[in-house]
């Protein structure tokens, strides 16, 4: 089983929709990452939380660590958002585990 | 905001070559670097942690003399892959610590 899981793994979506990608994981953690990969393969870190609710542009991040669930949440989504969408979580011992990542399609 | 280079964006090499990649902070220190590999439709799995000044701390199953992390100063830190063979070809992504984590655009290497 692994440490973080996320849903759902491939996702396609109208252009303009509210789209959710979930993120469960399993240990305790210092913080969450949400990444995003385009095609070629460079990453970038999109959030980084702790706790509680981040928004940037029209991307938001959720964090419930009682429940041990994230969110990210695109609003009025584009074509240029499609991409891998990585969760990964930093452990209370300083270990890093990754998601397998959610495949974003978002067609104009 | 802070951005980490890597060098080269892509190698191709041949069996039994070693191969270099450099993972640099462009506008922040760094003591902690991380090494990451991605193989097709997998996520990333880490392959090292890099601390400026002392030994690379090592994953299970990963074979520190196969691959040789050097954190020389803060803004650098470099993966050697000595002799490579086909199934070391992947990508391979570097990251930083800042602020938060800063990754790297990746690596492709592929051994003939």
């Amino acid at each position: 089983k692994n440490e973080v899981e996320q849903s759902p793994q491939n996702l396609t979506a109208q252009e303009g929709e509210f789209i959710t990608i979930n993120c469960s994981y399993s240990v305790g953690i210092s913080a969450l990452h949400w990444l995003q990969q385009h095609p070629g393969g460079g990453i970038v870190s999109l959030f980084m939380l702790s706790s509680g609710k981040k928004k940037h542009g029209r991307l938001i991040a959720t964090i419930n660590i009682q429940e041990k669930h994230s969110s990210l949440h695109i609003t009025a989504s584009h074509p240029r958002d499609s991409a891998v969408y990585i969760c990964a979580v930093r452990s209370n011992g300083n270990q890093f585990y990754f998601g397998t990542g959610t495949s974003l399609t978002v067609i104009p | 905001g802070a951005v980490v280079s890597q060098h080269p964006s892509r190698v191709i090499c041949k069996s039994g070559t070693s191969v270099k990649i450099e993972c640099r902070s462009l506008d922040f220190q760094a003591t902690t670097m991380f090494w990451y590999r991605q193989f097709p439709k997998k996520s990333l799995m880490l392959m090292a942690t890099s601390n400026e000044g002392s030994k690379a701390t090592y994953e299970q199953g990963v074979e520190k003399d196969k691959f040789l992390i050097n954190h020389a100063s803060l803004t650098l830190s470099t993966l050697t892959v000595t002799s490579a063979h086909p199934e070391d070809s992947s990508f391979y992504i570097c990251s930083a610590e800042g602020h938060t984590q800063y990754f790297g655009p990746g690596t492709r290497l592929t051994v003939l």
